[in-house]
């Protein structure tokens, strides 16, 4: 079946960088556009980015354009989320999640993982 | 960016009752509509696509339907294990948004 393990997640200071990382299993990763979705405490679902399949074309919110960076790694499978110049407002958990399409994404998220913890305090 | 709206924020069942939570976008999206389940500490899980298909695996009291900006979940008889959160989100145009959720909780 289909994991997803977000890593990479903690505490750090305003201005400062992260990385977080998401292993995919159980299905052919190469193939299926990927995301990140992040909820801040006690609040919504805000989309943050995809990228395609190949790696080719990427999206992100306006919240986070210029400053976080989606990539992916199909030879090791796993899809990473760069995270520089942080803001306290970037505070929430951080989910990956697969593109419900092969090929060209259609943003509706069948699989998602268990989220990863970012805190940006001073 | 397209706005979500959905009613109500919150509601108290029972179970047994039949539920039904509306979303509203903030123009047409013709029938480009995911409902999501959260429950408290875990991660959400597609329950509906397409506005009105059924996510392999989940239950048939699950259904939705609309088209254009007025989409609407019911669940036919809740179960205990249907009290969560539940999102819709708009996969018609970039970038992808989401209601604000709606908790349905214990009367």
């Amino acid at each position: 079946q289909v994991q997803l393990v977000e890593s990479g997640g903690g505490v750090v200071q305003p201005e400062r960088s992260l990385r977080l990382s998401c292993a995919a299993a159980g299905f052919t990763f190469s193939r299926y556009p990927m995301h990140w979705v992040r909820q801040a405490p006690g609040k919504g679902l805000e989309w943050v980015a995809v990228i395609s399949y190949d790696g080719s074309n990427k999206h992100y919110a306006d919240s986070v354009k210029g400053r976080f960076a989606i990539s992916r790694d199909n030879s090791k499978n796993t899809l990473y989320l760069r995270m520089n110049s942080l803001r306290v407002e970037d505070t929430a958990i951080y989910y990956c999640a697969r593109d419900q399409r092969l090929g060209y994404s259609s943003s509706c998220l069948d699989s998602w993982g268990q989220g990863t913890l970012v805190t940006v305090s001073s | 960016d397209i706005q979500m709206t959905q009613s109500p924020s919150s509601l108290s069942a029972s179970v047994g009752d039949r539920v039904t939570i509306t979303c509203r976008a903030s123009q047409s999206i013709g029938n480009y509509l995911n409902w999501y389940q959260q429950k408290p500490g875990k991660a959400p899980k597609l329950l509906i696509y397409a506005a009105s298909s059924l996510q392999s695996g989940v239950p048939s009291r699950f259904s939705g339907s609309g088209s254009g900006t007025d989409f609407t979940l019911t669940i036919s008889s809740l179960q205990p294990e249907d009290f969560a959160t539940y999102y819709c989100q708009q996969s018609n145009s970039h970038p992808p948004t989401f209601g604000q959720g709606t908790k349905v909780d214990i009367k």
